[in-house]
């Protein structure tokens, strides 16, 4: 398939170990974010979502942690698996900007056996 | 349920020549977006439509035109291409304003 990001940075981790991926929004007023996961030649795939009244949200394997004093939001995936590995990117919206979805720049998550 | 589909998959123009990207959704989303993908730079938003009969420029609108025909379809159109806007292009769609958005597969355009 056709590779996407060839110039974002990556992160590679062991099987097995959990992986943290890091995004820095850009609009103090969004209160919506969303962590998608693309995979080469793919569109974007929904992971999990967090409203700004919340801090953290959990679901299979994965956690979202929003910060919103240094506007910081992070991924956590635990026990990564070989079909983890792929490019994820956060997204936000904000009232402002009539709930316009915007990403941020993605991460590449390599899975070492 | 086929989502949100995009057509062609692949198209290869010259500089100079025209052509409309099509989108259509069957989830009776109100939100529609088209996106471009060049290599290291991310989703950048084209265009944007929070419902029927309604547009808006997003973060890289220049060289495009877009038309919201109805509530399932949002079409994008290159009326000059041009070498720079060889990409990758998203459509995709939600259905609220707080609520994630579904993509397509995507549309793969080389202008040559």
């Amino acid at each position: 398939g056709e590779s996407v990001g060839l110039h974002l940075p990556t992160l590679s981790v062991q099987e097995g170990d959990n992986s943290i991926i890091n995004c820095a929004y850009s609009n103090s007023a969004s209160d919506y974010f969303i962590w998608y996961k693309q995979e080469s030649g793919k569109g974007p795939q929904f992971i999990i979502d967090i409203r700004s009244n919340m801090d953290k949200r959990q679901g299979q394997r994965v956690t979202v942690l929003l910060n919103k004093t240094v506007k910081h939001l992070s991924l956590q995936i635990a026990a990564t698996q070989p079909g983890d590995s792929a490019v994820y990117f956060c997204a936000e919206k904000n009232p402002d900007s009539s709930y316009k979805l915007i990403f941020g720049s993605g991460t590449r998550l390599l899975v070492r056996p | 349920n086929a989502g949100v589909t995009q057509t062609p998959k692949f198209q290869v123009l010259k500089t100079g020549q025209s052509m409309t990207l099509q989108c259509a959704q069957d989830m009776n989303h109100n939100s529609m977006y088209w996106y471009r993908q060049d290599p290291g730079m991310g989703l950048r938003l084209i265009y944007y439509s929070a419902s029927e009969g309604t547009t808006d420029k997003g973060e890289v609108p220049n060289g495009y035109n877009v038309s919201r025909l109805n509530k399932r379809e949002f079409s994008l159109r290159l009326e000059s291409a041009a070498p720079s806007q060889t990409s990758v292009y998203f459509c995709a769609s939600s259905s609220d304003r707080g609520t994630e958005a579904f993509f397509g597969q995507g549309t793969r355009l080389t202008v040559v």
